[in-house]
């Protein structure tokens, strides 16, 4: 069954803090792992797509990476404006299957 | 660009009751994705529209049905609603149907 599990849950961080998110995914045919930031009572937000092993994006402090079987988003010195759920997703025939993201929280 | 709009931002249904909700697609795109967001949690696929033809299904019951238009625009309805169906109803389009989608700030509809 594809599936997608982000770690961990919540994240506190202090500004300047530096900290990964992970994704952990089983999907067959992968076509895509898609990164989006969602902040309260918002839609999500696109940040990135990666497509095979190996690949990198980056955007401000924000670094994606990805592995056969997870992806990592990399936060360098977070600021407060950081904060926010962080959800990646996979795409298969489509759809995109969502973890249930991280929810972080960069204080000053 | 004008980017993915939802309307109603809110809406407040009884049990039973019939809604219906609207999206209007980023320009040039001609797909669009809805999607259930229960809170906190992430969003669930419910179905795919490209160009007019629906293009895969979530695990949503029939009474989950929508619509795309000729200008790309789409909507979703539901019949017989339930409780279990207050959530954040989100609208996404893309360019092609493998594409990065963009969402909308979606329908907040809250069942009584």
């Amino acid at each position: 069954e594809d599936q997608v599990t982000q770690s961990p849950e919540a994240l506190r961080l202090q500004e300047g803090e530096s900290s990964s998110l992970n994704c952990s995914y089983t999907v067959s045919g992968l076509r895509g792992l898609f990164w989006y930031r969602q902040d309260p009572g918002k839609g999500p937000e696109f940040l990135f797509t990666l497509y095979s092993a190996g690949e990198e994006k980056e955007k401000e402090r924000l670094k994606a990476t990805l592995t056969k079987k997870e992806s990592f988003l990399h936060i360098t010195a977070p600021k407060p404006e950081d904060s926010a759920t962080y959800l990646c997703a996979v795409q298969h025939t489509g759809k995109l299957i969502f973890g249930q993201g991280t929810t972080l929280q960069v204080k000053p | 660009e004008t980017g993915v709009t939802q309307s109603p931002t809110h809406l407040i249904k009884t049990r039973g009751q019939q809604v219906t909700l609207r999206c209007s697609s980023q320009s040039g795109h001609n797909t669009v994705s809805w999607y259930q967001q229960a809170l906190g949690q992430g969003p669930q696929f419910i179905f795919q529209y490209y160009r007019e033809e629906e293009n895969g299904r979530g695990n949503f019951p029939p009474r989950f049905s929508g619509l795309q238009f000729p200008n790309y625009s789409s909507e979703l309805n539901v019949n017989a609603l339930e409780l279990d169906d207050s959530a954040l109803y989100l609208c996404a389009s893309s360019w092609d149907r493998d594409q990065p989608q963009h969402f909308g700030d979606g329908t907040r509809l809250s069942i009584l």
